[in-house]
Protein backbone atom coordinates (compact mmCIF):
# COMPACT_ATOMS: atom_id res chain seq x y z
CA UNK A 1 0.00 0.00 0.00
CA UNK A 2 1.04 3.14 -0.70
CA UNK A 3 1.81 5.80 1.90
CA UNK A 4 0.36 9.50 2.96
CA UNK A 5 1.25 11.68 -0.18
CA UNK A 6 1.59 15.29 0.37
CA UNK A 7 2.47 17.16 -2.72
CA UNK A 8 4.18 19.54 -3.04
CA UNK A 9 7.01 19.22 -0.87
CA UNK A 10 8.76 22.76 -1.20
CA UNK A 11 6.90 25.66 -1.62
CA UNK A 12 7.98 29.67 -1.97
CA UNK A 13 5.54 32.09 -1.56
CA UNK A 14 5.29 35.98 -1.08
CA UNK A 15 3.24 37.56 1.87
CA UNK A 16 -0.24 38.52 0.51
CA UNK A 17 -0.75 35.46 -2.01
CA UNK A 18 -2.63 32.12 -0.91
CA UNK A 19 -1.70 28.62 -1.48
CA UNK A 20 -2.93 25.44 -1.75
CA UNK A 21 -1.73 21.76 -0.37
CA UNK A 22 -2.37 18.87 -1.35
CA UNK A 23 -3.18 15.01 0.21
CA UNK A 24 -3.66 11.41 -0.93
CA UNK A 25 -4.09 9.58 1.97
CA UNK A 26 -3.71 5.91 2.36
CA UNK A 27 -5.71 3.81 0.18
CA UNK A 28 -8.91 2.84 2.14
CA UNK A 29 -8.52 5.66 5.10
CA UNK A 30 -11.15 8.21 5.08
CA UNK A 31 -10.23 10.69 8.06
CA UNK A 32 -7.49 12.87 6.82
CA UNK A 33 -6.16 15.84 9.75
CA UNK A 34 -3.37 18.38 9.17
CA UNK A 35 -0.59 19.91 11.46
CA UNK A 36 1.51 22.83 11.03
CA UNK A 37 4.82 22.22 12.42
CA UNK A 38 6.95 25.44 13.15
CA UNK A 39 10.64 25.88 15.37
CA UNK A 40 8.74 27.89 17.89
CA UNK A 41 5.50 26.31 18.37
CA UNK A 42 5.97 22.57 17.54
CA UNK A 43 3.11 20.74 16.23
CA UNK A 44 -0.01 21.94 16.41
CA UNK A 45 -3.41 20.31 14.85
CA UNK A 46 -4.84 22.06 12.11
CA UNK A 47 -8.35 20.26 11.93
CA UNK A 48 -9.57 17.09 10.81
CA UNK A 49 -11.74 15.18 7.88
CA UNK A 50 -14.02 12.68 8.02
CA UNK A 51 -16.09 11.73 5.12
CA UNK A 52 -16.18 15.06 3.83
CA UNK A 53 -16.82 16.86 7.18
CA UNK A 54 -14.31 18.95 9.53
CA UNK A 55 -15.25 17.44 12.51
CA UNK A 56 -12.44 19.16 14.52
CA UNK A 57 -10.58 22.57 14.39
CA UNK A 58 -7.51 24.06 15.55
CA UNK A 59 -7.05 27.23 17.23
CA UNK A 60 -6.46 28.66 13.66
CA UNK A 61 -7.63 32.05 11.82
CA UNK A 62 -9.95 31.73 9.33
CA UNK A 63 -7.54 32.13 6.47
CA UNK A 64 -6.65 28.13 7.03
CA UNK A 65 -9.23 26.45 5.76
CA UNK A 66 -9.61 23.01 4.45
CA UNK A 67 -11.56 20.51 2.50
CA UNK A 68 -12.25 16.71 1.88
CA UNK A 69 -12.92 15.16 -1.43
CA UNK A 70 -15.33 11.98 -1.57
CA UNK A 71 -12.07 10.00 -2.57
CA UNK A 72 -10.76 10.99 1.06
CA UNK A 73 -8.04 13.20 -0.85
CA UNK A 74 -7.74 16.63 1.31
CA UNK A 75 -6.53 19.97 0.41
CA UNK A 76 -5.70 22.76 2.80
CA UNK A 77 -6.03 26.45 1.39
CA UNK A 78 -4.31 29.63 3.57
CA UNK A 79 -5.54 32.78 1.92
CA UNK A 80 -3.61 35.94 2.47
CA UNK A 81 -0.56 34.72 3.40
CA UNK A 82 1.97 35.81 6.23
CA UNK A 83 5.19 35.61 6.92
CA UNK A 84 4.38 33.48 10.38
CA UNK A 85 2.76 30.96 8.22
CA UNK A 86 6.12 29.41 7.04
CA UNK A 87 5.96 26.22 8.50
CA UNK A 88 6.30 22.06 7.56
CA UNK A 89 2.79 21.12 6.90
CA UNK A 90 1.59 17.34 7.74
CA UNK A 91 -0.88 15.26 6.76
CA UNK A 92 -2.08 12.41 8.30
CA UNK A 93 -4.36 9.80 7.37
CA UNK A 94 -6.25 6.76 9.93
CA UNK A 95 -9.02 4.09 9.02
CA UNK A 96 -11.29 5.45 10.78
CA UNK A 97 -12.21 8.84 12.72
CA UNK A 98 -12.80 9.12 16.41
CA UNK A 99 -11.71 5.32 17.96
CA UNK A 100 -9.57 5.66 20.42
CA UNK A 101 -6.12 5.38 19.99
CA UNK A 102 -6.29 4.80 16.42
CA UNK A 103 -2.56 5.27 14.53
CA UNK A 104 -2.31 7.85 12.35
CA UNK A 105 -0.03 7.61 9.64
CA UNK A 106 1.93 10.50 8.44
CA UNK A 107 3.49 11.99 5.05
CA UNK A 108 6.65 13.81 4.34
CA UNK A 109 5.26 17.34 4.81
CA UNK A 110 5.00 20.18 2.42
CA UNK A 111 7.80 23.09 3.44
CA UNK A 112 6.03 26.49 2.93
CA UNK A 113 7.94 29.37 3.09
CA UNK A 114 6.60 33.02 2.52
CA UNK A 115 8.61 36.05 1.74
CA UNK B 1 -6.61 20.56 29.09
CA UNK B 2 -3.85 17.93 27.67
CA UNK B 3 -0.24 18.69 28.18
CA UNK B 4 2.59 16.97 26.91
CA UNK B 5 5.99 17.63 28.59
CA UNK B 6 9.53 16.34 27.23
CA UNK B 7 12.01 17.94 29.22
CA UNK B 8 15.25 17.12 27.37
CA UNK B 9 15.65 18.81 24.35
CA UNK B 10 18.46 17.42 22.91
CA UNK B 11 20.28 13.64 24.01
CA UNK B 12 23.10 11.77 22.62
CA UNK B 13 23.97 8.07 23.16
CA UNK B 14 26.55 5.76 21.74
CA UNK B 15 26.28 3.48 19.52
CA UNK B 16 25.38 -0.12 20.42
CA UNK B 17 23.71 1.44 23.97
CA UNK B 18 20.75 2.56 25.62
CA UNK B 19 18.93 5.78 25.80
CA UNK B 20 16.11 6.86 28.09
CA UNK B 21 13.54 9.63 26.61
CA UNK B 22 11.43 11.80 29.05
CA UNK B 23 7.60 12.46 28.84
CA UNK B 24 4.86 13.54 31.60
CA UNK B 25 1.81 14.06 30.25
CA UNK B 26 -1.51 15.98 32.24
CA UNK B 27 -4.98 14.38 31.69
CA UNK B 28 -8.07 13.73 33.89
CA UNK B 29 -9.07 10.74 31.16
CA UNK B 30 -8.39 7.30 33.28
CA UNK B 31 -8.58 5.05 29.93
CA UNK B 32 -6.35 6.69 26.94
CA UNK B 33 -3.21 5.84 25.08
CA UNK B 34 0.01 7.39 24.48
CA UNK B 35 2.72 7.50 21.52
CA UNK B 36 5.65 7.85 20.67
CA UNK B 37 6.59 9.23 17.16
CA UNK B 38 10.38 9.22 15.40
CA UNK B 39 11.07 12.17 12.77
CA UNK B 40 13.66 11.88 10.48
CA UNK B 41 15.57 14.20 8.56
CA UNK B 42 13.01 12.59 6.29
CA UNK B 43 10.39 14.99 7.70
CA UNK B 44 7.91 12.19 7.67
CA UNK B 45 6.28 11.19 11.78
CA UNK B 46 6.74 7.44 12.10
CA UNK B 47 4.64 5.59 14.96
CA UNK B 48 7.38 4.25 17.11
CA UNK B 49 5.14 2.72 19.50
CA UNK B 50 1.48 2.67 21.22
CA UNK B 51 0.84 1.99 24.72
CA UNK B 52 -2.70 1.82 26.13
CA UNK B 53 -3.22 3.38 29.76
CA UNK B 54 -5.43 0.21 31.15
CA UNK B 55 -2.97 -1.87 30.57
CA UNK B 56 -0.20 -2.73 33.17
CA UNK B 57 2.39 -4.37 30.50
CA UNK B 58 4.59 -2.01 28.74
CA UNK B 59 4.68 -2.21 25.48
CA UNK B 60 7.61 -2.97 23.67
CA UNK B 61 8.45 -3.04 19.51
CA UNK B 62 11.93 -4.53 18.74
CA UNK B 63 14.55 -2.66 20.20
CA UNK B 64 11.80 0.24 21.79
CA UNK B 65 10.27 -0.18 24.46
CA UNK B 66 8.18 2.28 27.56
CA UNK B 67 8.44 2.47 31.12
CA UNK B 68 4.89 3.61 31.56
CA UNK B 69 4.10 4.94 34.53
CA UNK B 70 0.50 6.07 34.89
CA UNK B 71 0.29 6.86 38.28
CA UNK B 72 2.89 9.69 38.27
CA UNK B 73 2.03 10.02 34.65
CA UNK B 74 5.23 9.21 32.86
CA UNK B 75 5.76 8.21 29.79
CA UNK B 76 9.31 6.87 28.53
CA UNK B 77 11.11 5.70 25.73
CA UNK B 78 13.91 2.97 26.29
CA UNK B 79 15.88 2.19 22.81
CA UNK B 80 18.43 -0.20 23.22
CA UNK B 81 20.87 -1.22 21.29
CA UNK B 82 20.96 2.25 19.42
CA UNK B 83 21.98 2.14 15.86
CA UNK B 84 22.62 4.99 13.79
CA UNK B 85 19.56 5.07 11.84
CA UNK B 86 17.64 6.12 15.32
CA UNK B 87 19.07 9.74 15.13
CA UNK B 88 16.18 12.04 14.91
CA UNK B 89 13.57 13.45 16.50
CA UNK B 90 11.57 11.76 18.76
CA UNK B 91 7.99 13.01 19.92
CA UNK B 92 5.75 12.08 22.83
CA UNK B 93 1.87 12.34 21.85
CA UNK B 94 -1.33 12.07 23.60
CA UNK B 95 -4.02 11.32 21.50
CA UNK B 96 -8.03 12.87 22.16
CA UNK B 97 -10.76 14.59 19.94
CA UNK B 98 -9.53 13.27 16.54
CA UNK B 99 -6.31 15.04 17.57
CA UNK B 100 -3.36 14.33 18.98
CA UNK B 101 -0.93 16.47 21.32
CA UNK B 102 2.70 16.40 20.56
CA UNK B 103 5.26 17.45 23.35
CA UNK B 104 8.31 19.49 21.65
CA UNK B 105 10.64 16.78 21.04
CA UNK B 106 13.69 15.67 22.11
CA UNK B 107 16.68 15.39 19.16
CA UNK B 108 18.43 12.36 19.64
CA UNK B 109 21.85 11.84 17.84
CA UNK B 110 23.76 8.84 17.63
CA UNK B 111 27.64 8.98 17.89
CA UNK B 112 29.55 6.26 16.11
Amino acid sequence: KAGVTQTPRYLIKTRGQQVTLSCSPISGHRSVSWYQQTPGQGLQFLFEYFSETQRNKGNFPGRFSGRQFSNSRSEMNVSTLELGDSALYLCASSAEQGRKGEKLFFGSGTQLSVL
Amino acid sequence: AQTVTQSQPEMSVQEAETVTLSCTYDTSESDYYLFWYKQPPSRQMILVIRQEAYKQQNATENRFSVNFQKAAKSFSLKISDSQLGDAAMYFCAYPRSYQLTFGKGTKLSVIP
